[in-house]
């Protein structure tokens, strides 16, 4: 079964420093997203990316945060100056429909646990 | 703030007994889905559900999204120790991308 796939695994850094967590969506899929899951809170969105620019980005994802499709397959996110509260599992997904498009599912990686020391 | 409200928060059954997690939003959604999610794991895809008052039918889960659209119901028939995890619902609306996830319910099912 096709799946994404993230990396590192975990990623420990710190505070101030810039982080770039790596995912390999799936490879028909054309809609990209990064969500975030502090621990012992719930999954939320960070941003959506499609046609190679972001369409939708939350009030978390401010000018720190950037996202790239560099080449064909690789989708990252940046981290310019990450602070303690960046810590979190962030999670890569992808989708062959688009989010406003009936049915669409999403396929999420298993994540980067961002440590912030 | 949209917020999906899932109950129970927390449920202990043991293998064999039926149950029920709902999913409920005073908001209308274009579409609604429920992941399972394993500890250290990304949320994993069981359904999507699109139209008020469908019902889908996964092996012993069956899934209901609400006449209105506004909530989801999750029932498991005869619960095996392999239905234990986090189950989350996760709704989008008409004008935006994002996914937005519910509450949580952590299933654990006793042999």
């Amino acid at each position: 079964e096709p799946e994404v796939t993230q990396t590192p695994s975990h990623q420990v850094t710190q505070m101030g420093q810039e982080v770039i967590l790596r995912c390999v969506p799936i490879s028909n899929h054309l809609y990209f997203y990064w969500y975030r899951q502090i621990l012992g809170q719930k999954v939320e969105f960070l941003v959506s990316f499609y046609n190679n620019e972001i369409s939708e980005k939350s009030e978390i994802f401010d000018d720190q945060f950037s996202v790239e499709r560099p080449d064909g397959s690789n989708f990252t996110l940046k981290i310019r100056s990450t602070k303690l509260e960046d810590s979190a599992m962030y999670f890569c997904a992808s989708s062959e429909l688009g989010p406003r498009q009936f049915g669409a599912g999403y396929t999420f990686g298993s994540g980067t646990r961002l440590t912030v020391v | 703030t949209q917020l999906l409200e899932q109950s129970p928060q927390f449920l202990s059954i043991q293998e064999g007994e039926n149950l029920t997690v709902y999913c409920n939003s005073s908001s209308v959604f274009s579409s609604l889905q429920w992941y399972r999610q394993e500890p250290g794991e990304g949320p994993v895809l069981l359904v999507t559900v699109v139209t008020g008052g469908e019902v889908k039918k996964l092996k012993r889960l069956t899934f209901q999204f609400g006449d209105a659209r506004k909530d989801s119901s999750l029932h498991i028939t005869a619960a095996q120790p392999g239905d234990t995890g986090l189950y989350l619902c996760a709704a989008t609306k008409y004008n935006t991308d994002k996914l937005i996830f519910g509450t949580g319910t952590r299933l654990q099912v006793f042999p």
